[in-house]
Formats: C-alpha cells, structure tokens, sequence
C-alpha cells in the first residue's frame, strides 16, 4: 500500500517556467510535510516543509500548497533553472518523532 | 555543518557473504535511519533507532538487521547477501522530536551503492 504517491513520474521544463509536481497522501494522521531535493551522487537533502495547519509556504522560488480536504499538496519551482534539475521526493511523517513515508520521486530536467 | 558519512561510497560483494554497511553522524542526534534506494520504488525505511541499543524495523527489514552501541554510529548488516539486495543504501540521522510542532529534519549520508553478484 503506496501511502504517499507523486506525480508525474518525471517532468521537463524550460529555464525560466514553473515546474509542479503533485502529492496525495492517505493517512489523516500524517503531521508534518517535507520535500526533499537529490542531486546525483548525492543523498537527499531538505528542500522545504509544511505543517498541516498552513495552507501554503514559500521560500525563495521554492512553495509548497496544502489541500488538507483533498489531502494533496504540490511543489512549485518559479523560475525553474537547469541547476534545479534533480530528483524531488515528497514525504510524510505520522506524528512526533515517527519515521517519514516517501513517494517514489519524480526527476525534474530543466533545459536551458 | 551537520555531517552524515557512510563508509564505502561502492561496494561489490558476492552471494552468501556477510556485509556490513556502516553509518557515522557527528551531530549528537538521537535517530538513525538506513534506507535503500532502488529506481521506481523511492526511499524504503529498512531500520530506524531512536537510541542507542534500540531498533525498530522499518517496512522492508527482511534480509537486514542493525547495531547501534554508540550514539554516532549506527550499523546495517546483511546476514547473507542476495542478488536483490543489489541497491544503493542510505543512512540518515536527525534529533529526537519530542513535540508535534517540531520537525526535525533528516539528514543523509552520501549512499553507499552496494553490487551483489
């Protein structure tokens, strides 16, 4: 039972365009919302999260929108440049302390 | 800078052989976690521990098993090596949460990409 799912699978955008990728989430206990960002050779790092009290938060290009009735919440990268080209992972967390549930990941190409 | 290493960036081992994979927080912080990453399937949690001494199984732990006698480290083992077991694992570590308000993020080690033949 796949509790967070992403889509699309992947996505490519043009330097300067928004890219949004999208998250639905099953479980109403889930508390805590991140979004991690992987380059390759890299291990996933944080990008930005939300709780589910708040509707939206930005942080630089970089925002996150939460539908808690629809219980989806998306990603979105304005002004997408080719250095954000990586593999994005949305996440849940079911309460303090507890482990995180992943999606799959989606890989976002920019081209120039 | 908070920093998570991993001891082998690749490893190659053959069927049948006892591995370990070990993981190396500098930070202090309570859980540690081992995942492993294959193509389409994301981020699977093998293990977790909250403490040193304490393990949880996470949602794929057949196959592994864990060992954490010092709060910085915090070890994966495969009893056996498979085939299947060809992936590239992941360690991560983060404070301990105590309220619902908090998050703490997780941070991870660069991935240990581990080849079973």
């Amino acid at each position: 039972q796949q509790q967070v799912k992403q889509s699309p699978q992947s996505l490519i955008v043009q330097k300067g365009g928004i890219s949004i990728i999208n998250c639905a989430y099953e479980n109403t206990a889930f508390d805590y919302f991140p979004w991690y960002q992987q380059f390759p050779g890299k291990g996933p790092a944080l990008l930005i999260a939300i709780r589910p009290d708040v509707s939206e938060k930005k942080e630089g290009r970089f925002t996150i929108s939460f539908n808690k009735s629809a219980k989806q919440f998306s990603l979105h990268i304005m002004d997408s440049q080719p250095g954000d080209s990586a593999t994005y992972f949305c996440a849940a967390r079911g309460g303090a302390n507890s482990k995180l549930t992943f999606g799959k990941g989606i890989t976002l190409s920019v081209r120039p | 800078d908070v920093k998570v290493t991993q001891s082998s960036r690749y490893l190659v081992k053959r069927t049948g052989e006892k591995v370990f994979l070990e993981c190396v927080q500098d930070m202090d912080h309570e859980n540690m976690f081992w995942y492993r990453q294959d193509p389409g399937l994301g981020l699977r949690l093998i293990y977790f521990s909250y403490d040193v001494k304490m393990k949880e199984k996470g949602d794929i732990p057949e196959g592994y098993s864990v060992s954490r006698e010092k709060k910085e480290r915090f070890s994966l083992i495969l009893e056996s090596a498979s085939t299947n077991q060809t992936s590239m694992y992941l360690c991560a570590s983060s404070l301990l949460a105590l309220a619902g308000l908090a998050f703490n993020e997780q941070y991870f080690g660069p991935g240990t990409r581990l080849t079973v033949t």
